[in-house]
């Protein structure tokens, strides 16, 4: 069975303190790795996907990678305004285009 | 990227009534799915909304509960049938405006629901 597993659940940071967050995948036949941000009471907003181990993909201080078996979101010196909720999902050929989405880091960023 | 307005943005129900959700786009897309994001959930594939033919559901999603229209490319609406508070979620329209090698899915701003 497809799975998607975000870490940490929750994470707190100060601002400027860089991280990363972790989405692990077992699936069969990757066909893309989607990332999206969530704020509270909205639609996830789309960030990157990436198709193939050794991608990676930057916007400002947001920066995905994909191994074979896992995906990082880093983030580079945060700031309060990227606290939100990140998910990540997989889609794969037997489920067609939908996506199998992970159940989201939650970040928050404190002055 | 595709501009997704979805219709109503909140609502309050009672239980044994039924609401339709709209979802227009902007653009003529290929696919359109419909989420659904439980509190403090993440987000639960409904269905694949098809056009001009009856969508196809998920494992525990059936359509007399959750009907789906798909007129045309750029419009779907989800129907969520005789209510219980257990339906009181998030529901999210979403688009691919291609398939092939490399897609982007994008989401509209969800509508949430509250059965009482």
């Amino acid at each position: 069975e497809d799975q998607v597993t975000q870490s940490p659940e929750a994470l707190r940071l100060q601002e400027g303190e860089s991280s990363s967050l972790n989405c692990s995948y077992t699936v069969s036949g990757l066909r893309g790795l989607f990332w999206y941000r969530q704020d509270p009471g909205k639609g996830p907003e789309f960030l990157f996907t990436l198709y193939s181990a050794g991608e990676e993909k930057e916007k400002e201080r947001l920066k995905a990678t994909l191994t074979k078996k896992e995906s990082f979101l880093h983030i580079t010196a945060p700031k309060p305004e990227d606290s939100a909720t990140y998910l990540c999902a997989v889609q794969v050929p037997n489920s067609g285009y939908a996506l199998n989405f992970g159940k989201g880091t939650s970040l928050l960023v404190t002055p | 990227s595709a501009v997704i307005s979805q219709k109503p943005s909140r609502d309050i129900c009672q239980r044994g009534t039924s609401l339709t959700i709209q979802c227009q786009v902007d653009s003529q897309v290929t696919m359109m799915f419909w989420y659904r994001q439980q509190p403090g959930q993440s987000l639960t594939l409904i269905a694949t909304a098809n056009q001009g033919s009856e969508a196809t559901y998920e494992s525990g999603f059936v359509i007399d509960k959750f009907p789906i229209s798909r007129p045309n490319l750029t419009f779907s609406t989800l129907t969520v049938s005789n209510m219980s508070p257990e339906d009181s979620s998030i529901y999210l329209c979403s688009v691919l405006p291609q398939t092939g090698v490399k897609t982007e899915a994008f989401f509209g701003q969800g509508t949430r629901l509250t059965v009482v």
